[in-house]
């Protein structure tokens, strides 16, 4: 069965520093990897996604993330956090380009100035 | 273009009572499915359509209906409130090659 770990409920950051947000999964096939942003009273925005290729994939907002299969990990990361960047994240994956989206329990982006 | 559209967006019930949230798409996508979100519990699937006609079960299907007789429309039916269901409901929408498309929820309260 397919399934995703976020390990961080939080993640606290100041303004101007890297950021990471973890993510781990399980597959047992192709993964096909996402991540979500959910800002408050929202619904989920599509940041970016990792299908096949580059094992770094750029999203929106100045967002990538590194696919790495030997870890099963896809952590989503920013050079220079924005305090705008404090949201809600979701990781999620599905197995192959059909079938549904399994989403990780979220991590809360703080970003301080 | 609207996207994904939800209503109510706020609701509170009875226990008991039955409602049904509308979800509406203007983007001609095939799949549209229902999340519950929940504190600590991220996003579980309930139901989920892969066409019009066509539904299926997620994770979290009992207490829920759903339907699809038209591509734009997938509306999610109580049929019994109870306060488990007490949570932000999403619905959401893709083609083949798109990522999900997520309305912006409805706040139900069961009470």
């Amino acid at each position: 069965a397919q399934s995703v770990a976020q390990p961080e409920d939080q993640v606290n950051v100041a303004e101007g520093n890297p950021l990471t947000v973890k993510c781990t999964y399980s597959v047992s096939g192709n993964p096909y990897l996402f991540w979500y942003v959910q800002y408050p009273n929202r619904g989920l925005q599509f940041l970016l996604k990792y299908i096949t290729g580059d094992n770094l994939v750029k999203g929106s907002y100045g967002f990538e993330a590194e696919f790495n299969k030997s870890q099963t990990s896809f952590h989503l990361k920013k050079p220079s956090a924005l305090v705008s960047d404090s949201a809600l994240y979701f990781c999620a994956v599905r197995e192959g380009s059909q079938g549904n989206l399994i989403f990780g329990k979220g991590t809360k982006l703080s970003v301080k100035p | 273009n609207a996207g994904v559209t939800q209503t109510p967006k706020f609701q509170v019930l009875k226990t008991g009572q039955s409602m049904t949230l509308q979800c509406a798409q203007d983007m001609n996508h095939e799949y549209m499915s229902w999340y519950r979100q929940d504190p600590g519990m991220g996003l579980r699937l309930i139901h989920y359509s892969v066409g019009a006609g066509i539904t299926d079960q997620g994770e979290v299907p009992n207490g829920y209906n759903v339907s699809r007789s038209t591509t734009e429309d997938f509306p999610l039916r109580l049929l019994s409130a109870a306060p488990s269901q007490t949570s932000v409901y999403f619905c959401a929408s893709k083609t083949v090659d798109s990522p999900l498309h997520f309305g912006n929820g409805t706040r139900l309260t069961v009470t």
